[in-house]
């Protein structure tokens, strides 16, 4: 079974720094895709990026880009220029196409912008 | 506006007091579902739909009921609620395919049982 795991419960970083979340998951599948939801205050879960697993390249969405590592079984989120409106939970969350489409969500991570 | 819609946002209710959450679409999405967030436990999958009259558990379906009469319905039952189910509750929905299926999320709705 795929699992998700997130092992920073909680990060803080200061204005316009760069902070990386780290991500990890185990799978014996090939064709996947990973993401990145945003859960700010409000509760509402955002996506902010994702990765198609047969693209090599790293995924970027403006100051949130990914370190996809396959081998590794990594997918790190890296945010630049840290803004205070970036104060939320992000959850990493693991995709299979096909069959029950199931998705599976890492616990989250909490991220503290500090002005 | 493409949006889910859940109901209600907050909820306090007794236990053993039959609720129903309701969740709605306006994207024509064949997949809905719903799950249940608690602090250090992320998401988890309650029940799935992947279309009209098809359900099945998740991860955690125990003491929760749905059904999938329309397409842009997929409302949760609790039948006799407990404790334990006090929690923040999402719907969300996607189309199936070989694309890269993005969810779509509702607001959220927080239940306490008492």
């Amino acid at each position: 079974a795929q699992t998700v795991t997130q092992s920073q419960p909680e990060m803080s970083v200061q204005e316009a720094e760069t902070v990386t979340l780290s991500c990890t998951y185990d799978t014996s599948e090939n064709n996947y895709y990973l993401f990145w939801y945003k859960q700010p205050p409000s509760r509402q879960m955002i996506l902010v990026i994702r990765q198609e697993a047969y693209k090599q390249q790293n995924a970027t969405e403006n100051r949130f880009s990914v370190n996809f590592q396959k081998a590794a079984k990594s997918f790190s989120l890296k945010i630049s220029d840290s803004q205070l409106g970036d104060t939320a939970m992000y959850f990493c969350a693991f995709m299979k196409p096909g069959g029950t489409y199931k998705y599976i969500f890492g616990t989250g991570t909490r991220l503290k912008v500090l002005a | 506006e493409a949006q889910v819609t859940q109901n209600p946002r907050y909820l306090i209710t007794v236990t053993g007091k039959k609720l129903t959450v309701t969740c709605s679409q306006n994207m024509n999405h064949e997949y809905m579902s719903w799950y249940r967030q608690d602090p250090g436990l992320g998401l988890r999958q309650i029940y799935y739909s992947m279309n009209v009259e098809v359900t099945d558990k998740g991860d955690v379906p125990e003491g929760y009921k749905v059904s999938r009469k329309e397409k842009r319905n997929f409302p949760l039952i609790l039948e006799s609620p407990s404790p334990n189910q006090t929690s923040l509750y999402f719907c969300a929905s996607s189309f199936r395919g070989s694309g890269a299926n993005v969810l779509t999320f509702g607001a959220g709705s927080r239940l306490t049982v008492l």
